[in-house]
């Protein structure tokens, strides 16, 4: 069964770094860019990163750059979020989702984890 | 950044009735291939979100067909021929063309 399961959620003081995993299983992982996608309490969706399938090109969301980091370890069929700087503004259900068009486009978000939540708060 | 503007942000729709979804972009979607990158998701109560139709028209694995997407440019509606009770839930165009990719408000269909 193809599944993408969410880890690493918590509660972090403003400031404080997390860092989210995303396990992969039932495909070939290294075979599909995967997206970080937000949902702040009662809100919509908001975009947060992306990564091709080899891992050489990432993109980021304005409000995360330079203090984001997204990662994946094909051979564990793993993706990462490194979260520092937390602010109370991140505060959401981070998801994973698979982009099934190839290695190096990102529509066709088509499989999705179940969600991690982060809580930024002192 | 291009900005996704939904309409109706909510939409109460009798069963069995139609309903549309309007999706506009402040910046072409057109991709250097000639097609328009926008997908529709929807996230229904409690659960994580799922893809329904992707480049404008194209219906996922599963999705009835009485979803359908169209559109071009800037301008893309997606349309529900007959609403049924399982379609409740908040539906979001997103461009995935230019970064940062973006979602729209989302549009709460309820049934009346």
């Amino acid at each position: 069964e193809v599944q993408l399961l969410e880890s690493g959620g918590g509660l972090v003081q403003p400031g404080g770094s997390l860092r989210l995993s995303c396990a992969a299983s039932g495909f070939s992982f290294n075979n599909y860019a995967m997206n970080w996608v937000r949902q702040a309490p009662g809100r919509g969706l908001e975009w947060v990163s992306g990564i091709s399938g080899s891992g050489a090109t990432t993109f980021y969301a304005d409000s995360v750059k330079g203090r984001f980091t997204i990662s994946r370890d094909n051979s564990k069929k793993a993706l990462f979020v490194e979260m520092n700087s937390l602010r109370a503004e991140d505060t959401a259900v981070y998801f994973c989702a698979r982009v099934s068009c190839g290695s190096e486009c990102y529509y066709k978000m088509d499989v999705w984890g179940q969600g991690t939540t982060v809580t930024v708060s002192s | 950044d291009n900005v996704m503007t939904q309409s109706p942000l909510s939409l109460p729709v009798t069963p069995g009735e139609p309903a549309s979804i309007s999706c506009r972009s402040s910046q072409s979607l057109v991709h250097s291939n000639g097609r328009n990158y926008l997908d529709w998701y929807v996230q229904k109560p409690g659960q994580s979100p799922q893809l329904l139709i992707y480049l404008v028209s194209n219906r996922a694995s599963g999705v009835p067909d009485r979803f359908s997407g169209s559109g071009s440019g800037t301008d893309f509606t997606l349309k529900i021929s007959r609403v049924e009770a399982e379609d409740v839930g908040v539906y979001y165009c997103m461009q995935p063309l230019q970064i940062p990719f973006t979602f729209g408000q989302g549009t709460r269909l309820e049934i009346k």
